[in-house]
């Protein structure tokens, strides 16, 4: 069984401009989560989605958002990029909304912003 | 609310020896425990995992850890390590009503000296 897939793995943008990071669950898989790792602040839950809908948020600003499809692919996407947005982006799924429920993760979109 | 201290950034240990990465958390309602395991420009892999019963959980490349409430804690172990253990290792913790929401330790460095 394929593995959880993020696409692009590395991208360069300037200050200003807007992202967007597509992650492709594992195959049966309806959650997807994201999270943010950087060196100084670790890894950070930006939000969850289970069957296209927004079921979990972190405390991040309005300029990160995501969406769900109804093949449980997700995107999220970064508007007005500011210098300390460069970081790991990882994707995780689960196949439920379960608390107990492992989470598997991509290899994660580096995101450097100059 | 939870948290998740890990209380060593890093560690060196020299092969074959044992080793210990230490992982408190803080949480007010039941917990699921988990432990994952990240190798250079890769995302997360689960090493184990405590969801209920044995205290004392096996997990995979010979990592076990033992849950232990009283002390909130739980800590990964293994008898001897090998070169290909030096990662990065996160401690996470999710609990009842929080979905797919993981909170993540800062991280254990792990450098296995020849």
């Amino acid at each position: 069984k394929a593995g959880v897939t993020q696409t692009p793995r590395y991208l360069i943008k300037t200050r200003g401009q807007q992202v967007t990071l597509s992650c492709s669950p594992i195959s049966g898989h309806r959650s997807v989560s994201w999270y943010q790792q950087t060196p100084g602040q670790g890894l950070q839950f930006l939000f969850e989605y289970f069957s296209e809908t927004q079921r979990n948020k972190g405390n991040f600003p309005g300029r990160f958002s995501g969406r769900q499809f109804s093949n449980s692919r997700s995107e999220m996407n970064v508007s007005t990029l500011e210098l300390g947005d460069s970081a790991l982006y990882l994707c995780a799924s689960s196949p439920g909304w379960a608390e107990n429920s492992p989470l598997h993760f991509g290899n994660g979109t580096r995101l450097t912003v100059t | 609310a939870q948290s998740v201290t890990q209380l060593d950034s890093q560690v060196p240990v020299f092969e074959e020896a044992p080793v210990e990465l230490r992982c408190n958390y803080s949480s007010s309602v039941s917990v699921y425990l988990f432990w994952y395991v990240q190798y250079p420009n890769q995302g997360l892999q689960l090493l184990l995992k405590y969801l209920s019963g044995s205290t004392l959980v096996k997990g995979i490349n010979g990592f076990e850890a033992e849950f232990n409430k009283s002390q909130t804690s739980f800590h990964l172990r293994k008898p001897s390590v090998h070169i290909s253990d030096t990662a990065e290792y996160f401690c996470a913790v999710s609990g009842a009503n929080t979905g797919n929401q993981f909170y993540f330790g800062t991280g254990t460095s792990l450098t296995v000296i020849p």
